[in-house]
């Protein structure tokens, strides 16, 4: 069974400082892994995307996440944060090759706010 | 359309009225997908439609919740006499045929159950 897990549902970093948002998945055979970021009263953005190329994505915004097979990681990260990053990041999964139905597992989602 | 296009943005209504939710996807869109997110909760998958047919209700809360899609397009979410609990955003995806499972969600329906 596919499940993802988002550590820390709130997370508050200074602007300027590194932003580091956890996310681990079970899975028997690597997945897919998304994240996704929710602005106030919006619906959610494709940060970035992990399909089997390189290892270390880069997404949007100056994201990037780093697939770690042996840690089953896929975390979020950004150099510097800036106030705009205020926002709600929802961490994905889904199974390689699968069709259909309920394929996709969002984590619970960590809230990060910036401190000016 | 552009985006995923979902009305009304937001909907206040008494406990045991019916509730209607509306979800227009991506033009050429084959899959629609029903979320709700609750205060402080992540995203509850609700009902997925291929086309026209949905082969996987499991999300639906209770026989209270229905859906349709008509057409391989609109999709219209039904809650029958709503509950207070049902209060929540209510979020449509769609995704095209290609993508690796990316879904372009739509901005969302507030329901407010007083």
């Amino acid at each position: 069974a596919q499940s993802v897990t988002q550590l820390g549902s709130h997370v508050s970093v200074s602007e300027g400082a590194l932003v580091l948002l956890r996310c681990n998945y079970s899975s028997s055979v690597p997945p897919y892994l998304f994240w996704y970021v929710q602005y106030p009263n919006q619906g959610l953005q494709l940060l970035l995307k992990y399909t089997s190329a390189a290892t270390l994505v880069k997404g949007i915004n100056g994201f990037e996440a780093e697939f770690k097979k042996s840690e089953t990681s896929f975390h979020l990260t950004k150099p510097s944060a800036h106030m705009s990053d205020a926002a709600e990041y929802f961490c994905a999964v889904s199974p390689r090759g699968a069709t259909g139905a309920n394929n996709l597992f969002f984590g619970t989602g960590t809230r990060l706010t910036v401190i000016p | 359309g552009a985006g995923v296009s979902q009305s009304p943005s937001n909907k206040v209504t008494e406990k045991g009225k019916d509730v209607e939710l509306r979800c227009d996807p991506i033009s050429g869109h084959t899959a629609l997908y029903w979320y709700r997110q609750s205060l402080g909760q992540g995203l509850e998958f609700l009902i997925y439609f291929q086309g026209n047919s949905a082969p996987d209700k499991s999300g639906l809360p209770s026989d209270r919740f229905s859906a349709e899609r008509t057409g391989g397009s609109v999709s219209t979410l039904t809650i029958q006499r709503t509950q207070q609990e049902d209060s929540a955003v209510y979020l449509c995806a769609s995704r095209g045929a290609w993508g690796a499972n990316v879904l372009t969600f739509g901005a969302g329906s507030r329901l407010t159950v007083l």
